[in-house]
């Protein structure tokens, strides 16, 4: 079974400045996708950026992008110039590439706080 | 397009009650998938509808079930209530099976008293 963990539980970044969220991912397949979603205090959760394993280019949607390294199984979004508005709970999470293992695993989220 | 609608958006139920929730998932979606939030357990998953067919389960007693209509609309259910199924609820949508990226609608709020 896959696994995503996401080791800080809590990260602050100021305004304007750079943030790192890091995930780690446990699988046996080769072709799967991986994705950051944004979960504000409004509860809803909210697609940052997705990642095809099988692209070696990092994905980048404006001011995100990620790190991915396959090989280490590491996949980590990089928020450029905060803003105010990024503070929200972050999810990593994985989906297979075959339809019958088709759901969502999630890491335990890291809390984003964004300060003046 | 409008997102996935999800309603009621909160629900307080007695235990030993039943609940149905619902879910409109994004027009031309034909896929959704329901998932469970709780501060203890995280995200966790449900299950999966394509085209009115139950596709994957997740790790939940017999007391969880859902369906899906020709329309693509879904609904869970909740039988016999237990506190421990205060959470939100959080429905998605894709517009396929996987790969396809699940959009996500604003939860409901479910507590059992």
């Amino acid at each position: 079974a896959q696994t995503v963990t996401q080791s800080q539980p809590e990260m602050s970044v100021q305004e304007a400045e750079t943030v790192t969220l890091s995930c780690t991912y446990d699988t046996s397949e080769s072709d799967y996708y991986l994705f950051w979603y944004k979960q504000p205090p409004s509860r809803q959760m909210i697609l940052v950026i997705r990642q095809e394993a099988y692209k070696q280019q990092n994905a980048t949607e404006n001011r995100f992008s990620v790190n991915f390294q396959k090989a280490a199984k590491s996949f980590s979004l990089k928020i450029s110039d905060s803003q105010l508005g990024d503070a929200a709970m972050y999810f990593c999470a994985y989906r297979s590439f075959t339809g019958t293992a088709s759901k969502l695993t999630f890491g335990t989220g890291t809390r984003l706080q964004v300060t003046l | 397009k409008a997102g996935v609608t999800q309603t009621p958006r909160y629900l307080i139920k007695t235990r030993g009650q039943q609940v149905t929730l619902s879910c409109s998932p994004i027009s031309g979606h034909r896929s959704v998938s329901w998932y469970q939030q709780t501060p203890g357990q995280g995200l966790q998953f449900l299950f999966e509808y394509f085209s009115e067919t139950q596709r994957n389960k997740g790790n939940f007693p017999g007391r969880f079930s859902g369906r899906q209509f020709s329309n693509s609309r879904s609904e869970m259910n909740v039988s016999t209530l237990e506190l421990g199924d205060s959470a939100l609820y959080l429905c998605a949508s894709s517009f396929g099976q996987a790969p396809d990226t699940q959009y996500f609608g604003p939860g409901t709020r479910l507590t059992v008293l």
